[in-house]
């Protein structure tokens, strides 16, 4: 079976472009999360979706920052205009059912803002 | 709210050596209980859990208890191998935690070396 699939792997792009980053949760899972991780600040919860529908986009840092899940099979992270403090991996995650289910992470996107 | 703090790294260790790797959490609810490891330039993969007090959970001769008396979920392994030198991370979930219990509260991280 795949797993979460994530594009693009790396990106690099100058201070003020827009970014998009893709995700593919598995077949079937129902909870979609979106992490952002840094050597400064460690992993952090961005947004998730529960059954396509954003439950919690409390950790999004401002509104440059916009997540959308149109199905159950694809999501996306904007950030607009980015800014060189956004470089970091990006990583997505989905589970099936609740707290007590285990997350299958992607590979993660490596974005590098000039 | 809830927390989990896990030791500071990096961690050395040779080959063969025993390994801890402390955790302690703080949680409003009766949480679940996880370590997940993540190999450099991959992401995270699920190691071992623990849903319940008393729980071992186990995977490739790591284990982790859950204590609730206190509040601990501590890494173990008897012998280490260079193939285990990645970063590990403790995690709680807690689904009584309402619009919350979806998500996962990660430690900091904890980077393992291991020389042959």
């Amino acid at each position: 079976d795949a797993g979460v699939i994530q594009s693009p792997r790396h990106e690099v792009t100058e201070m003020g472009q827009e970014v998009t980053l893709r995700c593919k949760p598995i077949s079937g899972h129902n909870s979609l999360f979106w992490y952002r991780q840094t050597m400064m600040r460690g992993l952090e919860l961005l947004i998730y979706f529960n059954n396509n529908v954003p439950i919690d986009d409390s950790g999004m840092p401002e509104d440059r920052f916009s997540a959308k899940m149109p199905n159950a099979s694809f999501s996306t992270l904007k950030i607009q205009p980015s800014e060189p403090r956004d470089s970091a991996v990006y990583f997505c995650a989905s589970s099936l059912g609740g707290g007590r289910s285990e997350q299958f992470f992607g590979p993660g996107t490596r974005l590098t803002v000039l | 709210g809830n927390s989990v703090t896990q030791m500071e790294g990096p961690v050395t260790l040779s080959e063969e050596a025993f390994l801890t790797i402390n955790c302690t959490y703080t949680a409003t609810g009766y949480p679940s209980l996880f370590w997940y490891v993540q190999y450099p330039g991959e992401g995270l993969q699920l190691l071992l859990k623990a849903t319940k007090a008393d729980d071992k959970g186990s995977n490739k001769g790591f284990e982790a208890t859950y204590r609730k008396e206190t509040t601990s979920f501590h890494l173990e392994k008897g012998s280490v191998q260079v193939s285990d030198s990645a970063v590990y991370f403790c995690a709680l979930s807690d689904p009584g935690s309402g619009a919350g219990s979806y998500q996962l509260t990660f430690g900091k991280g904890t980077k393992l070396s291991v020389i042959p």
